[in-house]
């Protein structure tokens, strides 16, 4: 079974420094995907970042990028910049290539501070 | 691109009644989509997965007669509630993934918050 865990319920950082989420994860699969989603305080589900586990390089979405270490089942989000607009939860989750489900962490809160 | 829109964003009902919540994919064919259930401060419970013209696929413990899912068509899949109790209140979000996305990747909805009194 595939399980993801998040060590970090709550974070906080000042506007405009760095902050980095931490993911791991356990699956015996080669072939995933990974994604980090954003909910705000309106609940809206926002898709932030995504990787390919074949893909050595870690994927950059502007502000947003991930440290992707598949030997040790690790993915994390830096958030570079850190805006007030970036306050929220933060999940991490896992799907196995060809399947449809989506494994969630518990969540990480963050919190950005004027 | 890749929206999906739920309806409505929130509800009361009375204990016993029964609710349908619509979930739309707006501008792209949802061949698969999910539901979700996040009680407060925890992250989502998968609670079904359907594929457009076939049967839903309930995760374990999630009772089928209670939770009625409908997927008719490429861009609308329901969610009925039959017979809501109070312990059936929370916070549901749809999800969609098919073509002219990235197969793998989700679009989550706004979620519709149910409170059954």
């Amino acid at each position: 079974a595939q399980t993801v865990t998040q060590s970090q319920p709550e974070m906080s950082v000042q506007e405009a420094e760095t902050v980095t989420l931490s993911c791991t994860y356990d699956t015996s699969e080669n072939n995933y995907y990974l994604f980090w989603y954003k909910q705000p305080p309106s609940r809206q589900m926002i898709l932030v970042i995504r990787q390919e586990a074949y893909k050595q390089q870690n994927a950059t979405e502007n502000r947003f990028s991930v440290n992707f270490q598949k030997a040790a089942k690790s993915f994390s989000l830096k958030i570079s910049d850190s805006q007030l607009g970036d306050t929220a939860m933060y999940f991490c989750a896992f799907m196995t290539t060809g399947a449809n489900n989506l494994f969630f962490g518990t969540g990480t809160r963050l919190t950005v501070i004027p | 691109g890749a929206v999906v829109s739920q309806h409505p964003s929130w509800v009361i009902c009375k204990s016993g009644t029964s609710v349908k919540i619509e979930c739309r994919s707006l501008d792209f064919q949802a061949t698969t989509m999910f539901w979700y259930r996040q009680f407060p401060k925890q992250s989502l419970m998968l609670m079904a997965t359907s594929n457009e013209g076939s049967k839903a696929t309930y995760e374990q413990g999630v009772e089928k007669d209670k939770f009625l899912i409908n997927h008719a068509s490429l861009t609308l899949s329901t969610l009925t509630v039959t017979s809501a109790h109070p312990e059936d209140s929370s916070f549901y979000i749809c999800s969609a993934s098919g073509r002219a996305t990235r197969a793998e990747t989700q679009y989550f909805g706004p979620g519709t918050r149910l409170l059954v009194l």
